[in-house]
């Protein structure tokens, strides 16, 4: 079971939106809409932000969307802010019960 | 509030052992998956296993034969035991939680370092 694939960064300006892709086999999305994403801050642990596609946990912005087409899932972040700076990793449960992940995207605000 | 809290970091020579705690509070332990990941210097994220309230562990393939994971009750802790220790094992370890069968890791420990080095 090989890693999401993901973009190694993506920039953009403050108040823009971006996009964050996470592509996979199949097999990586076997079980339906169980995809989770996590903003990483240097030398923090993972903070979940989305869950189940779409969903965002108490507290987490709404500026944070999630979305999912066939074996794509995405993040977008609209209203860029300095504060968004981090690293962002996409992550699924496939086949031999086991969780994966993507490789993770650099945001940089420019 | 809920805590996972780690110890700091552990250095180890190839070939040989280590266990990683993690400490859980402000949370009812026994309604929890708990899940092991790692992360490697400037790398990314990677999954090595369940262990859940009954003590029933699932790992991932890559670590099966080489990694155990145990939890007490008592204590509300959970350990991660990796063997046969090389140097590309040398990564930042994670505890994290999982309200069972919600696919997500809601709460995450600090983290500890494990650096294998001869």
């Amino acid at each position: 079971q090989s890693a999401l694939t993901q973009p190694a960064s993506v920039s953009g300006s403050p108040g823009q939106s971006i996009t964050i892709s996470c592509t996979g086999s199949s097999s990586d999305f076997e079980k339906d809409n169980v995809v989770s994403w996590y903003q990483q801050e240097p030398g923090k642990a993972p903070k979940l932000i989305i869950y189940e596609v779409n969903k965002r946990p108490s507290g987490v912005s709404n500026r944070f969307s999630g979305s999912k087409s066939d074996n794509t899932a995405s993040l977008t972040i609209s209203g860029l802010q300095a504060e968004d700076e981090a690293d962002y990793y996409c992550c699924s449960y496939g086949t031999y019960f086991s969780y994966v992940f993507g490789a993770g995207t650099k945001v940089t605000v420019l | 509030q809920v805590e996972l809290a780690q110890a700091g970091g552990e250095v180890k020579k190839p070939g040989a052992s280590v266990k990683v705690s993690c400490k859980a509070s402000g949370h009812t332990f026994t309604n929890y998956n708990m899940h092991w990941l790692r992360q490697a210097p400037g790398q990314g994220l990677e999954w090595m296993g369940i262990i859940r309230p009954s003590g029933a562990t699932g790992y991932a393939p890559k670590f099966e034969g080489r990694v155990t994971m145990t939890r007490d009750t008592s204590t509300s802790t959970v350990d991660m035991d990796l063997s046969s220790l090389r140097s590309e094992d040398t990564a930042v370890y994670y505890c994290a939680r999982e309200m069972d069968k919600s696919y997500k890791f809601d709460y995450w420990g600090q983290g500890t370092l494990v650096t294998v080095s001869s």
